[in-house]
Protein backbone atom coordinates (compact mmCIF):
# COMPACT_ATOMS: atom_id res chain seq x y z
CA UNK A 1 0.00 0.00 0.00
CA UNK A 2 1.14 3.59 -0.84
CA UNK A 3 1.23 5.97 2.01
CA UNK A 4 2.69 9.02 2.99
CA UNK A 5 3.34 10.43 6.66
CA UNK A 6 4.26 13.87 7.95
CA UNK A 7 4.43 13.32 10.82
CA UNK A 8 4.87 16.98 12.57
CA UNK A 9 0.91 18.23 12.47
CA UNK A 10 1.78 21.94 13.93
CA UNK A 11 5.34 23.87 13.78
CA UNK A 12 5.49 27.59 15.19
CA UNK A 13 8.70 29.89 14.44
CA UNK A 14 9.30 33.59 14.63
CA UNK A 15 10.13 35.36 11.40
CA UNK A 16 13.66 34.31 9.67
CA UNK A 17 14.01 30.95 11.41
CA UNK A 18 14.78 28.30 9.22
CA UNK A 19 12.22 25.52 8.87
CA UNK A 20 12.29 22.18 7.80
CA UNK A 21 8.71 19.97 7.24
CA UNK A 22 9.05 16.33 7.26
CA UNK A 23 7.81 13.78 4.59
CA UNK A 24 8.52 10.04 4.48
CA UNK A 25 6.41 7.91 1.50
CA UNK A 26 6.13 4.84 1.44
CA UNK A 27 5.72 2.71 -1.99
CA UNK A 28 6.49 -0.32 -3.32
CA UNK A 29 6.73 1.12 -7.14
CA UNK A 30 9.99 2.28 -8.58
CA UNK A 31 8.27 5.03 -10.75
CA UNK A 32 6.47 7.26 -8.80
CA UNK A 33 6.65 11.25 -8.19
CA UNK A 34 5.97 13.24 -4.97
CA UNK A 35 4.31 16.84 -4.49
CA UNK A 36 4.64 19.38 -1.97
CA UNK A 37 1.28 21.83 -1.80
CA UNK A 38 0.90 24.93 -0.01
CA UNK A 39 -2.71 25.75 1.97
CA UNK A 40 -2.56 29.59 3.01
CA UNK A 41 -5.28 30.17 5.21
CA UNK A 42 -7.56 31.80 2.30
CA UNK A 43 -8.15 27.83 1.74
CA UNK A 44 -6.94 27.26 -1.69
CA UNK A 45 -4.03 24.48 -2.14
CA UNK A 46 -1.00 25.74 -3.96
CA UNK A 47 1.10 23.73 -6.20
CA UNK A 48 4.93 24.04 -5.09
CA UNK A 49 7.10 21.04 -6.82
CA UNK A 50 6.98 17.64 -8.30
CA UNK A 51 9.43 15.28 -8.85
CA UNK A 52 10.07 11.92 -9.77
CA UNK A 53 11.61 8.79 -8.40
CA UNK A 54 14.68 8.67 -10.58
CA UNK A 55 15.69 12.29 -9.74
CA UNK A 56 17.01 12.63 -6.44
CA UNK A 57 18.54 16.04 -6.87
CA UNK A 58 18.06 18.70 -4.58
CA UNK A 59 16.10 21.87 -5.80
CA UNK A 60 16.26 25.14 -4.51
CA UNK A 61 13.91 27.80 -5.19
CA UNK A 62 14.22 30.86 -4.05
CA UNK A 63 13.68 30.60 0.32
CA UNK A 64 12.53 27.04 -0.37
CA UNK A 65 14.51 24.01 -1.01
CA UNK A 66 13.63 20.04 -1.17
CA UNK A 67 16.19 17.16 -0.14
CA UNK A 68 14.80 13.73 -2.16
CA UNK A 69 16.67 10.90 -0.30
CA UNK A 70 15.68 7.39 -1.77
CA UNK A 71 17.40 5.69 0.68
CA UNK A 72 15.09 6.64 3.51
CA UNK A 73 12.09 7.66 1.41
CA UNK A 74 12.03 11.06 2.56
CA UNK A 75 10.77 14.14 0.91
CA UNK A 76 11.83 17.21 3.37
CA UNK A 77 11.11 20.35 2.65
CA UNK A 78 12.64 23.57 4.20
CA UNK A 79 11.69 27.33 4.14
CA UNK A 80 14.60 29.21 4.82
CA UNK A 81 14.56 32.68 6.51
CA UNK A 82 10.67 32.15 7.37
CA UNK A 83 7.96 35.36 6.45
CA UNK A 84 5.12 35.77 8.17
CA UNK A 85 3.37 34.97 4.60
CA UNK A 86 4.74 31.62 4.96
CA UNK A 87 2.15 30.60 7.59
CA UNK A 88 -0.14 27.65 5.85
CA UNK A 89 -1.01 24.47 5.74
CA UNK A 90 1.87 22.18 3.38
CA UNK A 91 0.73 18.87 2.49
CA UNK A 92 3.17 16.27 0.98
CA UNK A 93 1.61 14.03 -1.57
CA UNK A 94 2.70 10.80 -3.62
CA UNK A 95 1.43 9.52 -6.98
CA UNK A 96 2.78 5.74 -7.97
CA UNK A 97 1.37 3.12 -10.21
CA UNK A 98 0.80 0.46 -7.71
CA UNK A 99 -1.86 3.21 -6.56
CA UNK A 100 -5.01 1.39 -7.41
CA UNK A 101 -7.00 4.93 -7.84
CA UNK A 102 -4.63 5.57 -10.87
CA UNK A 103 -2.74 8.61 -11.31
CA UNK A 104 -4.99 10.03 -8.08
CA UNK A 105 -2.54 11.89 -5.36
CA UNK A 106 -2.19 10.19 -1.85
CA UNK A 107 -2.04 13.03 0.79
CA UNK A 108 -0.46 13.55 4.11
CA UNK A 109 -2.86 14.64 6.71
CA UNK A 110 -0.34 18.34 6.35
CA UNK A 111 1.50 20.07 8.84
CA UNK A 112 0.51 23.47 9.80
CA UNK A 113 3.29 25.99 10.05
CA UNK A 114 2.79 29.24 11.99
CA UNK A 115 5.39 31.71 11.85
CA UNK A 116 5.02 35.18 14.11
CA UNK A 117 6.36 38.40 13.33
CA UNK B 1 -6.69 32.63 -18.12
CA UNK B 2 -7.59 29.25 -17.84
CA UNK B 3 -8.56 28.04 -14.18
CA UNK B 4 -10.40 25.59 -12.77
CA UNK B 5 -13.96 26.98 -10.26
CA UNK B 6 -16.13 25.61 -7.98
CA UNK B 7 -19.69 26.67 -7.10
CA UNK B 8 -21.00 27.23 -4.79
CA UNK B 9 -18.13 28.70 -2.38
CA UNK B 10 -20.36 27.60 0.34
CA UNK B 11 -23.23 25.44 1.02
CA UNK B 12 -25.41 24.32 3.43
CA UNK B 13 -28.12 21.60 3.33
CA UNK B 14 -30.20 18.99 5.36
CA UNK B 15 -29.43 15.61 6.04
CA UNK B 16 -31.35 13.55 3.13
CA UNK B 17 -31.36 16.20 0.26
CA UNK B 18 -29.58 15.33 -2.98
CA UNK B 19 -26.55 18.31 -3.06
CA UNK B 20 -24.78 18.83 -6.25
CA UNK B 21 -21.16 20.79 -6.43
CA UNK B 22 -19.88 21.86 -9.54
CA UNK B 23 -16.77 21.73 -11.06
CA UNK B 24 -15.41 23.60 -14.25
CA UNK B 25 -12.08 23.88 -15.42
CA UNK B 26 -11.03 25.14 -18.79
CA UNK B 27 -7.68 24.08 -19.29
CA UNK B 28 -8.85 21.15 -21.60
CA UNK B 29 -7.66 18.95 -19.30
CA UNK B 30 -8.30 15.11 -19.50
CA UNK B 31 -8.28 13.77 -15.96
CA UNK B 32 -10.52 15.64 -13.29
CA UNK B 33 -10.83 14.29 -9.16
CA UNK B 34 -13.07 15.47 -6.41
CA UNK B 35 -11.22 15.16 -3.01
CA UNK B 36 -12.57 16.00 0.22
CA UNK B 37 -10.52 17.69 3.37
CA UNK B 38 -11.36 16.87 7.01
CA UNK B 39 -9.26 18.14 9.94
CA UNK B 40 -6.85 14.85 10.75
CA UNK B 41 -7.31 12.92 7.38
CA UNK B 42 -5.71 15.07 4.78
CA UNK B 43 -7.23 14.76 1.48
CA UNK B 44 -9.05 11.60 0.70
CA UNK B 45 -9.90 10.51 -2.78
CA UNK B 46 -13.79 10.62 -3.96
CA UNK B 47 -13.76 9.66 -7.45
CA UNK B 48 -12.55 10.42 -10.62
CA UNK B 49 -11.89 11.13 -14.45
CA UNK B 50 -9.90 10.29 -17.47
CA UNK B 51 -11.61 11.94 -19.84
CA UNK B 52 -15.50 11.56 -21.06
CA UNK B 53 -18.37 9.11 -20.23
CA UNK B 54 -15.02 7.90 -17.79
CA UNK B 55 -15.89 7.89 -14.01
CA UNK B 56 -14.00 5.85 -11.37
CA UNK B 57 -14.56 5.43 -7.64
CA UNK B 58 -11.76 6.57 -4.89
CA UNK B 59 -11.19 6.10 -1.11
CA UNK B 60 -14.35 7.51 -0.04
CA UNK B 61 -16.57 7.04 -2.55
CA UNK B 62 -19.79 6.04 -0.45
CA UNK B 63 -22.73 8.29 -0.89
CA UNK B 64 -21.54 10.11 -3.87
CA UNK B 65 -21.38 10.05 -7.58
CA UNK B 66 -19.71 11.65 -10.55
CA UNK B 67 -20.61 12.21 -14.26
CA UNK B 68 -18.34 12.91 -16.98
CA UNK B 69 -20.71 14.12 -20.47
CA UNK B 70 -18.13 16.58 -21.42
CA UNK B 71 -14.08 17.32 -20.44
CA UNK B 72 -14.89 20.65 -18.71
CA UNK B 73 -17.20 19.33 -15.81
CA UNK B 74 -17.69 16.88 -13.42
CA UNK B 75 -20.10 17.60 -11.11
CA UNK B 76 -20.27 15.56 -7.73
CA UNK B 77 -23.33 14.60 -6.38
CA UNK B 78 -24.46 13.83 -2.92
CA UNK B 79 -26.91 11.51 -3.17
CA UNK B 80 -28.64 12.06 0.28
CA UNK B 81 -26.62 14.02 2.45
CA UNK B 82 -25.53 12.97 5.94
CA UNK B 83 -23.17 14.41 8.61
CA UNK B 84 -20.84 12.60 8.18
CA UNK B 85 -20.33 14.19 4.43
CA UNK B 86 -19.94 17.81 5.99
CA UNK B 87 -16.30 18.59 4.64
CA UNK B 88 -14.15 20.91 2.04
CA UNK B 89 -14.88 19.84 -1.27
CA UNK B 90 -11.82 20.10 -3.72
CA UNK B 91 -11.52 19.29 -7.11
CA UNK B 92 -8.56 19.15 -9.45
CA UNK B 93 -7.60 18.41 -12.62
CA UNK B 94 -4.63 17.48 -14.87
CA UNK B 95 -3.61 17.55 -18.49
CA UNK B 96 -3.04 14.14 -20.41
CA UNK B 97 -5.66 11.25 -19.73
CA UNK B 98 -3.97 8.64 -17.09
CA UNK B 99 -0.31 9.91 -17.19
CA UNK B 100 1.67 9.26 -13.94
CA UNK B 101 2.93 12.34 -12.16
CA UNK B 102 0.91 14.71 -14.33
CA UNK B 103 0.78 17.80 -11.96
CA UNK B 104 -2.80 18.59 -10.32
CA UNK B 105 -4.23 21.70 -10.30
CA UNK B 106 -7.50 22.41 -7.63
CA UNK B 107 -9.75 25.00 -7.61
CA UNK B 108 -11.20 26.93 -4.62
CA UNK B 109 -12.94 24.33 -3.06
CA UNK B 110 -16.23 24.04 -1.72
CA UNK B 111 -17.14 24.35 1.58
CA UNK B 112 -20.19 21.88 2.12
CA UNK B 113 -22.74 21.65 5.77
CA UNK B 114 -24.70 18.96 6.40
CA UNK B 115 -27.49 19.71 9.19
Amino acid sequence: AQKVTQAQTEISVVEKEDVTLDCVYETRDTTYYLFWYKQPPSGELVFLIRRNSFDEQNEISGRYSWNFQKSTSSFNFTITASQVVDSAVYFCALSGRGNQAGTALIFGKGTTLSVSS
Amino acid sequence: DAEITQSPRHKITETGRQVTLACHQTWNHNNMFWYRQDLGHGLRLIHYSYGVQDTNKGEVSDGYSVSRSNTEDLPLTLESAASSQTSVYFCASSDVSGLLGDTQYFGPGTRLTVL
